[in-house]
């Protein structure tokens, strides 16, 4: 399983852009990259995931290097609400399996 | 209307006993997951039901045997209960579809802390 590397924590002042990086130099062809977050006391939720091309939903963008060996998760204007854990996580195309890593640690302050 | 819900939300209990932690979906998904969270944080899969039967099954000690009685529901049953099982247990629930450009996206119930004493 390929991994992923993210730094342990970052911090944010709220309203602001934040971008949170990921690495993932073994990524294979056929690996999505997604990404889930978990807030204090709750399950992880889906936030976005992609295969080659940058993504945006409602909640974020997902900007993918040309080489795919990393990606960075964007959100425009943190909020209060989106201090959490932030796990990058690849998912081989022919499974469901998702292998959580340590994820990064958000803190936004007002 | 919760999506994904758990029973109980919290379970303390003497080592040796044995337990369940109940999960529920109502989002008409046809697979269904338990995930372990320990206590530095480390999330990790445990089990995967698809239309009740299990297809992922992560070197998992043979104590926790999880029982799917229909789609909606995925029950863990955990023997003889040990210290190092404390932890908060989460369900989770995906519609699987293995086409190329799909999320299969999964939805987490809120989780059981299980404290083992």
């Amino acid at each position: 399983d390929a991994k992923t590397t993210q730094p342990n924590s970052m911090e944010s002042n709220e309203e602001e852009p934040v971008h949170l990086p990921c690495n993932h130099s073994t990524i294979s062809g056929t690996d999505y990259i997604h990404w889930y977050r978990q807030l204090p006391s709750q399950g992880p939720e889906y936030v976005i995931h992609g295969l080659t091309s940058n993504v945006n939903n409602r909640m974020a963008s997902l900007a993918i290097a040309e080489d795919r060996k990393s990606s960075t998760l964007i959100l425009h204007r943190a909020t209060l609400r989106d201090a959490a854990v932030y796990y990058c996580i690849l998912r081989a195309y022919n499974t469901d399996k998702l292998i959580f890593g340590t994820g990064t640690r958000l803190q936004v302050f007002p | 209307d919760t999506a994904v819900s758990q029973t109980p939300k919290y379970l303390v209990t003497q080592m040796g006993n044995d337990k369940s932690i109940k999960c529920e979906q109502n989002l008409g998904h046809d697979t269904m997951y338990w995930y372990k969270q320990d206590s530095k944080k480390f999330l990790k899969i445990m089990f995967s039901y698809n239309n009740k039967e299990l297809i992922i099954n992560e070197t998992v000690p043979n104590r926790f045997s999880p029982k799917s009685p229909d789609k909606a529901h995925l029950n863990l049953h955990i023997n003889s209960l040990e210290l190092g099982d404390s932890a908060v247990y989460f369900c989770a629930s995906s519609q699987v579809d293995w086409r190329e450009t799909s999320n299969n996206e999964q939805f987490f119930g809120p989780g059981t802390r299980l404290t083992v004493l």
